[in-house]
């Protein structure tokens, strides 16, 4: 119940093209969904977040697209670029709760 | 305002010595939390402080591992009689206290290997 399911595990894109990371749950009282990407020997970084208020939500080349009754949300990464490969983590906390829990991650590799 | 501060950044210790890994938060930030990451898997939630307060300390192992946030001062996640199982990279993040749902701040973690 309190796991977040993320696939794939590894995904290689050409330069210019979509990148699309899912996650799955299941316990419904998860209230926040971020995106963290971490670069290898650095910490993780917040890059987007939503709430199950809304189904999209876009910052620049991010999009978040949450699908509250599949209990799924996933991460497109428009025009993606060598800069991006990283590892992507999707996390969710509940509401009154201040701990994170992580996907197993995403491992993207972005081919110029 | 400088991020998170973890230190060391990498600390090598033997079996059945101890390790105390230290994280400065965020200036203005009263809220910290502990995170382990294991080789190719995600960050697993360990433990979180507010200032001289333990508040949810559900992912702690039951023994060896304390943690603590002084009033002065960072703070400290202690392994006593560290294993080869312990290896692994620990981060610290911290968060102000009026933020809900972990708008959080990540230092760039501690490695620790157990030799």
């Amino acid at each position: 119940q309190q796991q977040v399911k993320q696939s794939p595990q590894s995904l290689i894109v050409q330069k210019g093209g979509i990148s699309i990371i899912n996650c799955a749950y299941e316990n419904t009282a998860f209230d926040y969904f971020p995106w963290y990407q971490q670069f290898p020997g650095k910490g993780p970084a917040l890059l987007i977040a939503i709430r199950p208020d809304v189904s999209e939500k876009k910052e620049g080349r991010f999009t978040i697209s949450f699908n509250k009754s599949a209990k799924q949300f996933s991460l497109h990464i428009m025009d993606s670029q060598p800069g991006d490969s990283a590892t992507y983590f999707c996390a969710a906390s509940m509401k009154g709760a201040q701990k994170l829990v992580f996907g197993q991650g995403t491992r993207l590799t972005i081919n110029p | 305002n400088a991020g998170v501060m973890q230190n060391p950044r990498h600390l090598v210790r033997r079996r059945g010595q101890e390790a105390r890994l230290r994280c400065s938060p965020m200036k203005g930030h009263s809220h910290v939390y502990w995170y382990r990451q294991l080789p190719e898997e995600g960050l697993k939630f360990m433990v979180y402080l507010q200032k001289e307060n333990i508040i949810d300390e559900s992912g702690m192992p039951k023994e060896r591992f304390s943690a603590e946030f002084p009033k002065e001062g960072p703070s400290i996640l202690r392994i006593q009689q560290v294993v080869r199982g312990d290896s692994a990279a620990y981060f610290c993040a911290s968060s102000p206290a009026w933020v809900m749902n972990t708008e959080a701040f990540f230092g760039q973690g501690t490695r620790l290997t157990v030799v």
